[in-house]
């Protein structure tokens, strides 16, 4: 299963509202997580089942979609939030990630 | 606090085995599949495989012939054993806490690992 992400980069300001996408090859139903990868760190699990935020993640970010299209939203962009995203699919093996989308804070 | 630590050699020739331990530290290796994934410019994120505290492990096909891993859970680490490593087994090589599910709660640091003579 092939995840293309877009955009692959983006900038933004402080405040602003931004939207990434993940598009699966297939059908996956709800399976898809999201990361958030910070400059020489490990990713960060941040949304799971889609639409699930984690324990600990600001309210700001969200998850939406299901079978091909999904959406990560940023609500109130803030300076910590410079970091690569990540999508994943979680349906069968072998796990799969897409590209990345790296966002810039302007 | 749940920790997971990679190590190993971060320096491989070409055509020898590349062995990795994670040392997990806070949790308890029962109920979880322990992963390795890595993470290359040119191919970035991969997931490479996982293996239970029983031993039972489901690999990429794509690295499969290659790959073997081990669980030791009175130790409470696990390994990964790459062979026949190419310039292309280049990267950064993280062990991962699966839920089960697939979603990938808890990472290590990551350990460079470069293939050169």
């Amino acid at each position: 299963i092939q995840l293309t992400q877009s955009p692959s980069s983006l900038s933004a300001s402080i405040g602003d509202r931004v939207t990434i996408t993940c598009r699966a090859s297939q059908d996956v139903k709800k399976f898809l997580a999201w990361y958030q990868q910070k400059p020489g760190k490990a990713p960060v699990l941040l949304i799971s089942s889609a639409s699930n935020l984690r324990g600990g993640v600001p309210s700001r970010f969200s998850g939406s979609g299901s079978g091909t299209d999904f959406t990560l939203t940023i609500s109130g962009l803030q300076s910590e939030d410079l970091a690569t995203y990540y999508c994943q699919h979680l349906l069968t093996y072998p796990y799969s990630f897409g590209q990345g989308t790296k966002l810039e804070v302007q | 606090q749940e920790q997971l630590q990679e190590s190993g050699p971060r320096l491989v020739k070409p055509s020898e085995t590349l062995s990795l331990t994670c040392n997990v530290s806070g949790a308890s290796m029962r109920t979880y599949y322990w992963t390795w994934i890595r993470q290359s410019p040119g191919k970035g994120l991969e997931w490479i495989a996982h293996i239970s505290h029983s031993g039972k492990t489901n690999y990429n096909p794509s690295l499969k012939s290659r790959v073997t891993l081990s669980v030791d859970t009175a130790k409470s680490h696990f390994s990964l054993f790459l062979n026949s490593v190419t310039a292309a087994d280049t990267a950064i090589y993280f062990c991962a806490r699966d839920d089960t599910v697939g979603n990938f709660d808890l990472w290590g640091q990551g350990i460079p690992v470069a293939v050169s003579s």
